[in-house]
């Protein structure tokens, strides 16, 4: 059971190039969430997503998008790089419900150069 | 605007020690999450509190929570070095995590 898979693990971007972080789960979770975490900080929701076909935005979805075409990918897109988007990335995934709880990745890593 | 303030952010101990990190949120939520995470990893889910007056004990780490008051709360007892990392509390407001800023918590041998 590999849970929730981030890829890739690190990279660099130059300023103004796009990109695609990805996020698969495989234990059929409803609830897809894409988080960003600045040094020394808590996190913060970029976009969430109830199920295929329905996403939503957070706290910080500026200069993001995302989809969400099957339970199991739930895909960021980062259009047009700046600085301010060098973070570590997480994506996580719950099934809801009575007695639920959260499953993370592993995280991106990113610099914007 | 929902709010969650950890105290205090930064916490330098010796082993043996106890201790314990606060958790205070503006909302209204029984859902309350601990985790845990080492530098340059991912969060590992240390409880799942579920309504007022909940306590989980895992080990050295136990943590409560008190709706009305809006509060949870995690000790340490007996702290070991590998206690080291940095905690947080989110709290669940409608399927959505509320974080906070985290206790960055260092104990020496």
């Amino acid at each position: 059971n590999a849970g929730v898979t981030q890829t890739p693990k690190f990279r660099i971007l130059k300023i103004g190039q796009s990109m695609t972080l990805q996020c698969t789960q495989d234990m059929n979770h409803n609830y897809m969430y894409w988080y960003r975490q600045d040094p020394g900080m808590g996190l913060k929701l970029i976009y969430y997503s109830v199920g295929a076909g329905i996403t939503d935005k957070g706290e910080v979805p500026n200069g993001y998008n995302v989809s969400r075409s099957t339970t199991e990918d739930f895909p960021l897109r980062l259009e047009l790089a700046a600085p301010s988007q060098t973070s570590v990335y997480f994506c996580a995934s719950t099934p809801g419900g009575v007695n639920y709880g959260y499953t993370f990745g592993s995280g991106t890593r990113l610099t914007v150069v | 605007e929902l709010k969650v303030e950890q105290n205090p952010l930064f916490l330098s101990m010796q082993e043996g020690k106890n201790y314990t990190i606060y958790c205070n949120y503006s909302t209204t939520s029984d859902r309350l999450y601990w985790y845990r995470q080492d530098p340059g990893k991912s969060l590992e889910s240390l409880f799942v509190l579920l309504s007022n007056g909940a306590v989980k004990q895992e080990g050295r780490l136990m943590a409560s929570l008190d709706t009305k008051a809006r509060l949870s709360t995690l000790h340490i007892t007996a702290a070991v070095h590998d206690l080291s990392a940095t905690y947080f509390c989110a709290v669940d407001e409608s399927y959505q995590l509320i974080w906070g800023a985290g206790t960055k918590l260092i104990i020496k041998p």
